[in-house]
C-alpha cells in the first residue's frame, strides 16, 4: 500500500515537554509538508522540505523543529517553546519540489493535546 | 496569511440536491485546488484547475475558475450523505523556488438523508 503514515493518532503531552510526531511516506515524493489545523482556522504551514537535507520555515514555524535526513521521513518536534501546541497536525507530500503545482497527499493526522 | 476565502462557511442540503461552494482569492495564481476532509481525517485531493483553464469535471464534481474575478466554484451534483465533509480551496501563488499551497478556512457541508 502506497501512502503517508503518521503516528501516533493521539498524543498527550505535559506542559514543558518536547514531543516528536512521526511522518513517513513510501510514494517516493520529493517534497513533504507539516500543517497545523485549529478549529475554524483552516490549515497553516509550519515547515516544508523540497528535498532531502533541506527544509524551510512556513508561516508559523516558531516553537517547532524538523529534520529531513531520509527522503521518506519528515519528523516534526513540538518544543516547549510552542505556546499553544494543542492542535491537529497534518503531514503531506507532493511528487516534486514544486509543491503547489501538483496535488498534495495527506496523512491521517495526529491530534496533540497538552495537559 | 490565507489566500483563499470560501463561501458559505456552512451549507446544509437534502440528499439529491446540488451543492455549490465558492472560493475567492487575492493574488495571481498558477492553479487552484479543492480538497475534502472527513471529520478527524486527513485531506483528500479532489481536483486541480490551472490558471489557463475555465472549467473541469471529475465525476459528480464540476469546478470553474474565473481569473478576472479571482474566484472559483465547486459544484457537487446529486449530493449523497457520504459527501458530508469539510471542503477547502487551496491556491498556488508561485513566487519562484518556494512554490507552496495556501489553504482557506473551509466550508462545512452537511447532506441530510
Amino acid at each position: 500500500d502506497g501512502g503517508i503514515t503518521q503516528s501516533p493518532k493521539y498524543l498527550f503531552r505535559k506542559e514543558g515537554q518536547n514531543v516528536t510526531l512521526s511522518c513517513e511516506q513510501n510514494l517516493n515524493h520529493d517534497a513533504m509538508y507539516w500543517y497545523r489545523q485549529d478549529p475554524g482556522q483552516g490549515l497553516r504551514l509550519i515547515y516544508y522540505s523540497q528535498i532531502v537535507n533541506d527544509f524551510q520555515k512556513g508561516d508559523i514555524a516558531e516553537g517547532y523543529s524538523v529534520s529531513r535526513e531520509k527522503k521518506e521521513s519528515f519528523p516534526l518536534t513540538v518544543t516547549s517553546a510552542q505556546k499553544n501546541p494543542t492542535a491537529f497536525y497534518l503531514c503531506a507530500s507532493s511528487i516534486d519540489r514544486w509543491g503547489g503545482r501538483n496535488e498534495q497527499f495527506f496523512g491521517p493526522g495526529t491530534r496533540l493535546t497538552v495537559l | 496569511s490565507q489566500q483563499g476565502e470560501e463561501d458559505p462557511q456552512a451549507l446544509s442540503i437534502q440528499e439529491g440536491e446540488n451543492a455549490t461552494m465558492n472560493c475567492s482569492y487575492k493574488t495571481s495564481i498558477n492553479n487552484l485546488q479543492w480538497y475534502r476532509q472527513n471529520s478527524g481525517r486527513g485531506l483528500v485531493h479532489l481536483i486541480l484547475i490551472r490558471s489557463n483553464e475555465r472549467e473541469k469535471h471529475s465525476g459528480r464534481l464540476r469546478v470553474t475558475l474565473d481569473t478576472s474575478k479571482k474566484s472559483s466554484s465547486l459544484l457537487i451534483t446529486a449530493s449523497r450523505a457520504a459527501d458530508t465533509a469539510s471542503y477547502f480551496c487551496a491556491t498556488d501563488g508561485y513566487t519562484g523556488a518556494n512554490s507552496k499551497l495556501t489553504f482557506g478556512k473551509g466550508i462545512t457541508l452537511s447532506v441530510r438523508p
